[in-house]
């Protein structure tokens, strides 16, 4: 059973960068495991953020971008706004099953 | 707009069965599939499976395996996800979500299934 690990908590202040990861435990992470990105605020769904590693939805605000970086999927944020402050959730694709990181809670301080 | 909307709040007996479901609207509901999955209170996000609304293929879970089933009402734009043998560890908010090529792009707004003796 393939385990993917996020950071738990991690924090930031307004206006800084932050780069979350999300790593797989069968290896390299790479553009084939198809990494999609989500946030949740509290009392809400999630929302998509990222999809195939790099690509953003229409709604996707400009300063989140995703990447491939030393072997993991990675969603970065510049310029952090208070409204960011949430959990963020990874999925990867493998051997026909998705599998979901146990998301980061990011705190905006 | 593109909208999932489920069924409300559920409160089942361990044993029980429960079947929620998810309407679509504002796009062409066989061009999509929908992807299920859950959070259980203080956990993180388990995926349950897949169901094509084009050929009602599914992909389940292995955990899963046997005691759920993912069908689709063409005629109204519906998925429906039923688990049955509940036991209290089913306590979760279950969401269904558009998913086609690696995409999970729009979600419902989940429903609240409490399994309590």
């Amino acid at each position: 059973q393939t385990v993917v690990t996020q950071e738990p908590s991690l924090t930031v202040s307004p206006g800084g960068t932050v780069t979350l990861t999300c790593a797989s435990s069968t290896g390299a992470v790479t553009s084939g495991y198809y990494p999609n990105w989500f946030q949740q605020k509290p009392g809400q769904a999630p929302r998509a953020l990222i999809y195939s590693a790099s690509n953003k939805h229409s709604w996707t605000p400009a300063r989140f971008s995703g990447s491939l970086l030393g072997g993991k999927a990675a969603l970065t944020l510049s310029g952090v706004q208070p409204e960011d402050e949430a959990e963020y959730y990874c999925r990867l694709y493998n051997s026909g099953v998705w599998v979901f990181g146990g998301g980061t809670k990011l705190t905006v301080l | 707009q593109v909208q999932l909307v489920q069924s409300g709040t559920e409160v089942k007996k361990p044993g029980a069965s429960v079947k929620v479901s998810c309407k679509t609207s504002g796009y062409t509901f066989t061009s999509y599939g929908i992807t299920w999955v859950r959070q259980a209170p203080g956990q993180g996000t388990e995926w349950m499976g897949w169901i094509s609304t084009y050929d009602g293929n599914t992909n389940y879970a292995q955990k899963f395996q046997g005691r759920i089933t993912m069908t689709t009402d063409t005629s109204t734009s519906t998925a429906y996800m039923e688990l049955r043998s509940l036991r209290s560890d089913d306590t979760a908010v279950y969401y269904c979500a558009r998913d086609h090529d690696f995409n999970m792009d729009v979600w419902g707004q989940g429903t609240t299934v409490t399994v309590s003796s």
